[in-house]
C-alpha cells in the first residue's frame, strides 16, 4: 500500500519565483496536513483539510502561501513569490477524519536562493 | 511558552541502556500524545501514542503520561545504535491539530 506521496523531493529556485509542492494522501484518508520544518522552529502545521475543505489555515505564514485540495487524492501548496526565508522541508501528512494518527510523506526540501 | 516543550539534547546513552525522553505540555485539556521518530533527512514516523494516564508498553518502548504534572515520557529499553534519531513529542491542542515539540536528539553509542 503506497504511503503519502510528495513531489518534487527537492526544489531549488530563485527568489521571486513561484513554487508548487504536490501531495497525494493515502487512499481512503480524508484529512490532509501541510507542515514546514526548519532547524529554528521545528515542525509547524501550516494548514489542514478535511474532506477537501480547508479547516484551519492559521499556520500559513502570509499571503504568499496558498494551498488547495481539488479532490480527495491531490493537494498543492504554492508559494508566490518565494523568498530565501521560505527555505525548509515541507511535509504533507494524511489521516482519517476523527483520527489523530498522521502518516507523513517523504517531504520536499525547498531551497530559495 | 511553546505548547509542547522538549530538551533538544543530544541525549547520549550506551548500547543496552535505557533512554528516557521527556516532554512537557501547557494545555491541560490535551487528551492524547504521540511520539514520532525522525531519522536524519527522513520524515517523522509514529512509534507510540498514549491517551490515558499511566504507562503503555510496545516492545522496547514505553510511553508514560502524567496529566496532573503535564508531562509525557518515552522510555526505550535495551537501546540500540539504530535508535539514534530525533524523537518528536506531539499533542493536540484541539481536534486533529497536532503541535510538535522541537525534538530530542538521541545518540546510542556501541
Amino acid at each position: 500500500d503506497a504511503g503519502v506521496i510528495q513531489s518534487p523531493r527537492h526544489e531549488v529556485t530563485e527568489m521571486g519565483q513561484e513554487v508548487t509542492l504536490r501531495c497525494k494522501p493515502i487512499s481512503g484518508h480524508n484529512s490532509l496536513f501541510w507542515y514546514r520544518q526548519t532547524m529554528m522552529r521545528g515542525l509547524e502545521l501550516l494548514i489542514y483539510f478535511n474532506n477537501n475543505v480547508p479547516i484551519d489555515d492559521s499556520g500559513m505564514p502570509e499571503d504568499r502561501f496558498s494551498a488547495k485540495m481539488p479532490n480527495a487524492s491531490f493537494s498543492t501548496l504554492k508559494i508566490q513569490p518565494s523568498e530565501p526565508r521560505d527555505s525548509a522541508v515541507y511535509f504533507c501528512a494524511s489521516s482519517l477524519v476523527g483520527g489523530n494518527i498522521q502518516y507523513f510523506g517523504a517531504g520536499t526540501r525547498l531551497s530559495v536562493l | 511558552q511553546k505548547e509542547v516543550e522538549q530538551n533538544s539534547g543530544p541525549l547520549s546513552v550506551p548500547e543496552g541502556a535505557i533512554a528516557s525522553l521527556n516532554c512537557t505540555y501547557s494545555d491541560r485539556g490535551s487528551q492524547s500524545f504521540f511520539w514520532y521518530r525522525q531519522y536524519s533527512g527522513k520524515s517523522p514516523e509514529l512509534i507510540m501514542f498514549i491517551y490515558s494516564n499511566g504507562d503503555k508498553e510496545d516492545g522496547r518502548f514505553t510511553a508514560q503520561l502524567n496529566k496532573a504534572s503535564q508531562y509525557v515520557s518515552l522510555l526505550i529499553r535495551d537501546s540500540q545504535p539504530s535508535d539514534s534519531a530525533t524523537y518528536l513529542c506531539a499533542g493536540p491542542p484541539g481536534f486533529q491539530k497536532l503541535v510538535f515539540g522541537t525534538g530530542t536528539r538521541l545518540l546510542v553509542s556501541p
